[in-house]
């Protein structure tokens, strides 16, 4: 337990749905993070949250729309996905997104499944 | 660009030593991570060096050579339960972390 959460574990959508990832972090810090982890390959940072405004934003397909309503909660609102989108999408904070030594702490992820 | 290699795979026996390799070409340098990744959970946090030598923390030992580019992570003892992925990341002159693809160790009795 690395005291971040993440909901649901597994998601199995259609190309066509709409589904919501969530993320929780009770360590008090101020950054959040979205990663793309797909099998053999680097993680792929995909959003950056510092004091709840977005400070990165790696080219990611507006597909993948994020929310941050507090430092505590990040949403990841998906929609018309493409099959190539499935993989394991994890969740971390740190306590600022700055800095040399901050580690971030990573939540358990979602493993996603686009049919 | 920017990129970390390290090995896919590497194979070691229970009790045996095994060192890692990490090599990196990166926009800037501001310090280098290990982490461990077991199948199926979260990444968790094994190391930090930012100035060259050796860090040693029980079992587990990271290595850094900023002139050469270089890291490595030696685990000692090897046990059952080390069998996990081990990721090498570089925050770069923006302060984002560069990942590898990670390192699958297989230890086998």
């Amino acid at each position: 337990e690395t005291g971040v959460t993440q909901t649901p574990r597994h998601l199995v959508m259609g190309m066509t749905n709409k589904k919501s990832l969530k993320c929780e972090q009770h360590l008090g810090h101020n950054a959040m993070y979205w990663y793309k982890q797909s099998a053999k390959k680097p993680l792929e940072l995909m959003f950056v949250y510092n004091f709840k405004e977005q400070t990165e934003n790696n080219s990611v397909p507006s597909r993948f729309s994020p929310e941050c309503p507090n430092s505590s909660h990040l949403f990841l609102h998906l929609h018309t996905l493409q099959p190539e989108d499935s993989a394991l999408y994890l969740c971390a904070s740190s306590q600022g997104s700055g800095g040399d030594s901050y580690e971030q702490y990573f939540g358990p992820g979602t493993r996603l499944t686009v049919t | 660009g920017q990129n970390i290699d390290q090995p896919t795979e590497m194979t070691a026996t229970e009790g045996a030593i095994v060192q890692i390799n990490c090599t990196y070409q990166t926009s800037g340098f501001n310090g280098l991570f290990w982490y461990q990744q077991h199948a199926g959970e979260a990444p968790t946090f094994l190391s930090y060096n930012v100035l060259d030598g050796l860090e040693e923390k029980g079992r587990f030992s990271s290595f850094l050579s900023r002139s050469k580019g270089y890291s490595y992570l030696l685990l000692k003892e090897l046990q059952m339960k080390d069998s996990a992925s081990y990721l090498c990341a570089v925050k770069d002159s923006n302060y984002q972390l560069i990942w590898g693809a990670g390192t699958k160790l297989i230890i086998k009795p």
